[in-house]
């Protein structure tokens, strides 16, 4: 079956960097695309970003361009997040999702999703 | 990006009542739309792909319905496990971006 867990989180200060693990199992994870999804305290879903499935590609959401980094080691089944120069507004709970499809070169539909970790940015 | 609103955002209802969920995009996406079913504490589960498609597992009183900008999602028989928030995501371009979410609670 599959499992993603998320590792990671904490608190860090405005500014400050944090790195996001992701371990997946149960799943040819060289195959899929990748993707992080974040949910603020008490508010909905939003895309993060996607990395393709041999990490030759990678899509970012606007409010995170330029600060944070997706990637993947195919070799340990393992997904990153590296989150620079952190804001208030990144506080959020970051959830690390298998996509649907095979081979996927865009980022579609996120069909298997982790426990989430939470970052906290606060001084 | 494309603008996903979701209707109603909140909705009362009883174990046993049909219920709908309305989600309009801002712009055709075809069949690229995705349902899914949160629950406190929990992560997104996906339950519908690809506008009418049933993810394994998933029961059978869930379906989805639309195509271009308008789409829908339908509980046959509300069970007492359903009581959770349900979100609509846009699989049709980069970003994706998912609506507001519609938070099902108990009448």
């Amino acid at each position: 079956q599959v499992q993603l867990v998320e590792s990671g989180g904490g608190v860090v200060q405005p500014g400050g960097s944090l790195r996001l693990s992701c371990a997946a199992s149960g799943f040819t994870f060289s195959s899929y695309g990748m993707h992080w999804v974040r949910q603020a305290p008490g508010k909905g879903l939003e895309w993060v970003a996607f990395i393709r499935y041999d990490g030759s590609n990678k899509y970012y959401a606007d409010s995170v361009k330029g600060r944070f980094t997706i990637s993947r080691d195919n070799s340990k089944n393992t997904l990153y997040l590296q989150m620079n120069s952190l804001r208030a507004e990144d506080t959020a709970v970051y959830y690390c999702a298998k996509d649907m499809v095979v081979f996927g070169v865009v980022a579609a539909t996120p069909d298997y999703w982790g426990q989430g970790t939470l970052v906290t940015v606060s001084s | 990006d494309i603008q996903m609103t979701q209707s109603p955002s909140s909705l009362s209802a009883s174990v046993g009542d049909r219920v709908t969920i309305t989600c309009r995009a801002s712009q055709s996406i075809s069949s690229y739309l995705n349902w899914y079913q949160q629950k406190p504490g929990k992560a997104p589960k996906l339950l519908i792909y690809a506008a009418s498609s049933l993810q394994s597992g998933v029961p059978s009183r869930f379906s989805g319905s639309g195509s271009g900008t308008d789409f829908t999602l339908t509980i046959s028989s509300l069970q007492p496990e359903d009581f959770a928030t349900y979100y609509c995501q846009q699989s049709y371009s980069t970003p994706v971006t998912f609506g507001q979410g519609t938070r099902l609670e108990i009448k």
